[in-house]
C-alpha cells in the first residue's frame, strides 16, 4: 500500500528565508503533484513531476524529483507572506488517478 | 474555459439522510475522480470515473457510490449519514484516464449534525 510522508506538518518562517519541505513516498510512481491550499477553498496545482531528475520552478517555488529515494523536495526561496497555505505532496498510484496524499504542510511567513 | 464546477457549495444533512454531490468537469474533460477532505484524516481518494465507468475505487463503505452521465458529469451519493461524513468533498477532473493535468473544483462542504 502507498504510504507519502511529508514534513515537516508545520513550519513557520520568517521572511526573506529558505526552507525545504520533504515528501517521501513508499513504493514506486511515476508521478508527483504538489498542491497549495489557503483555508476554506481547493486545492491550487503547483506542480507535476513526471521523471527521476525533474526540476520545477514557478517564481519562488522550486520542486524536484528523486524516483531512486522516493524523495521529493518542495523549496521555497526568500519566503514571503503571499506563501502562507497548507502544501500538499500527492503520489499518483500507477492504477490511474487515484491520488494519495501526505498529511500537508502548513507554512507560515511571518514579517 | 469554465472550471471544474461543483454544487452545491455548503450542505447540512442531519444523521440518516442521504446526499447528493454534483460535479461538472472542465468541458472536454471525460475523467472525474472525488476526494474527501477531513482535519483527522486528511485528503483521501473515493473513486474515479471515465466514460461512464468506475475505473478505481477507494476504501470507503458501500454508502459512498457515484455515477458519471454521458455529458461526463459525475454525482456522488452517500447515504445513511454518519457524523464522520461531515468533510470537503472534492472534484478534479482531467482530459481522459491517467493524465496527468488534473484540476479541482471548490468542494461541497458537508455538514452532518
Amino acid at each position: 500500500e502507498l504510504k507519502v510522508e511529508q514534513n515537516p506538518l508545520f513550519l513557520s518562517m520568517q521572511e526573506g528565508k529558505n526552507y525545504t519541505i520533504y515528501c517521501n513516498y513508499s513504493t514506486t510512481s511515476d508521478r508527483l503533484y504538489w498542491y497549495r491550499q489557503d483555508p476554506g477553498k481547493s486545492l491550487e496545482s503547483l506542480f507535476v513531476l513526471l521523471s527521476n531528475g525533474a526540476v520545477k520552478q514557478e517564481g519562488r517555488l522550486m520542486a524536484s524529483l528523486d524516483t531512486k529515494a522516493r524523495l521529493s523536495t518542495l523549496h521555497i526561496t526568500a519566503a514571503v507572506h503571499d506563501l502562507s497555505a497548507t502544501y500538499f505532496c500527492a503520489v499518483d498510484q500507477i492504477e490511474g488517478n487515484k491520488l494519495v496524499f501526505g498529511a500537508g504542510t502548513i507554512l507560515r511567513v511571518k514579517s | 474555459k469554465a472550471g471544474v464546477t461543483q454544487t452545491p457549495r455548503y450542505l447540512i444533512k442531519t444523521r440518516g439522510q442521504q446526499v447528493t454531490l454534483s460535479c461538472s468537469p472542465i468541458s472536454g474533460h471525460r475523467s472525474v475522480s472525488w476526494y474527501q477532505q477531513t482535519p483527522g484524516q486528511g485528503l483521501q481518494f473515493l473513486f474515479e470515473y471515465f466514460s461512464e465507468t468506475q475505473r478505481n475505487k477507494g476504501n470507503f463503505p458501500g454508502r459512498f457510490s457515484g455515477r458519471q452521465f454521458s455529458n461526463s458529469r459525475s454525482e456522488m451519493n452517500v447515504s445513511t449519514l454518519e457524523l464522520g461524513d461531515s468533510a470537503l468533498y472534492l472534484c478534479a477532473s482531467s482530459l481522459v484516464h491517467r493524465n496527468e493535468k488534473l484540476f479541482f473544483g471548490s468542494g461541497t462542504q458537508l455538514s452532518v449534525l
